[in-house]
């Protein structure tokens, strides 16, 4: 079935390092993309979010990549920090119905 | 202050038993919706409304009752709570499609 996925369940980088988080989606008809982070005991909280008609967008120290023909979608923080340290949700909107589709998530552990 | 509140933040029921929890957003957002997130699932989505009085099913609505007679307020009810409705529960609001999702802090129940 269709679904949105993260290829890594857990990722542990250095601080100070670069994080690339990975998410695939598998239809070709999703216009919008997000990335969510959610800490231990926390709803999710928005990141950064791209619109199918861009291949790139930036924010402070993080970088969403968008591949259409591969349909990859990847989140990028640049010098991560201990706060970085969270599970990671990407999520593709399908539609006109506001409902998103969400991965599984991949946590994200910061070394000091 | 502004934002999505969900209550109560932990609940304990028994089996069941009907419980409901709240979800109230001051941003007279549209759309709402409820997940519930579990250990290996990510976000699954119960219920969603567009507007008042308008109410879809998600992914997971079985045992779940949703109403909306007011934009701001949507009350999720388990009719007669069983234990693998034992989870965290999320409400967002969002103030139309292809925007980004506001998160509440969540709602932890456990249904002895």
């Amino acid at each position: 079935g269709e679904s949105v996925g993260l290829h890594l369940p857990t990722l542990s980088v250095q601080e100070g390092d670069n994080s690339i988080i990975n998410c695939a989606y598998s239809n070709s008809a999703s216009d919008y993309f997000i990335w969510y982070k959610q800490e231990s005991g926390k709803g999710p909280q928005f990141i950064i979010d791209i619109r199918s008609n861009m291949d790139k967008r930036q924010g402070q120290r993080v970088t969403v990549l968008l591949n259409k023909t591969v349909k990859h979608l990847s989140l990028q923080i640049a010098a991560t920090q201990p706060g970085d340290s969270a599970v990671y949700f990407c999520a593709e909107n399908r539609g006109n119905t506001g409902k998103l589709i969400f991965g599984q998530g991949t946590t994200l552990q910061v070394k000091p | 202050d502004a934002g999505i509140t969900q209550s109560p933040r932990y609940k304990i029921t028994e089996t069941g038993r009907q419980v409901t929890l709240m979800c109230h957003q001051t941003w007279s957002h549209s759309y709402m919706f409820w997940y519930r997130q579990d250990l290996g699932h990510g976000l699954r989505l119960i219920y969603y409304s567009a507007a008042a009085d308008i109410t879809d099913k998600g992914e997971v609505p079985d045992g779940y009752v949703v109403s909306r007679s007011k934009t701001e307020n949507f009350p999720l009810t388990l009719e007669s709570a069983t234990r693998s409705q034992t989870s965290v529960y999320f409400c967002a609001s969002v103030r139309g499609v292809n925007y980004e999702q506001y998160f509440g802090p969540g709602t932890r129940l456990t249904v002895t």
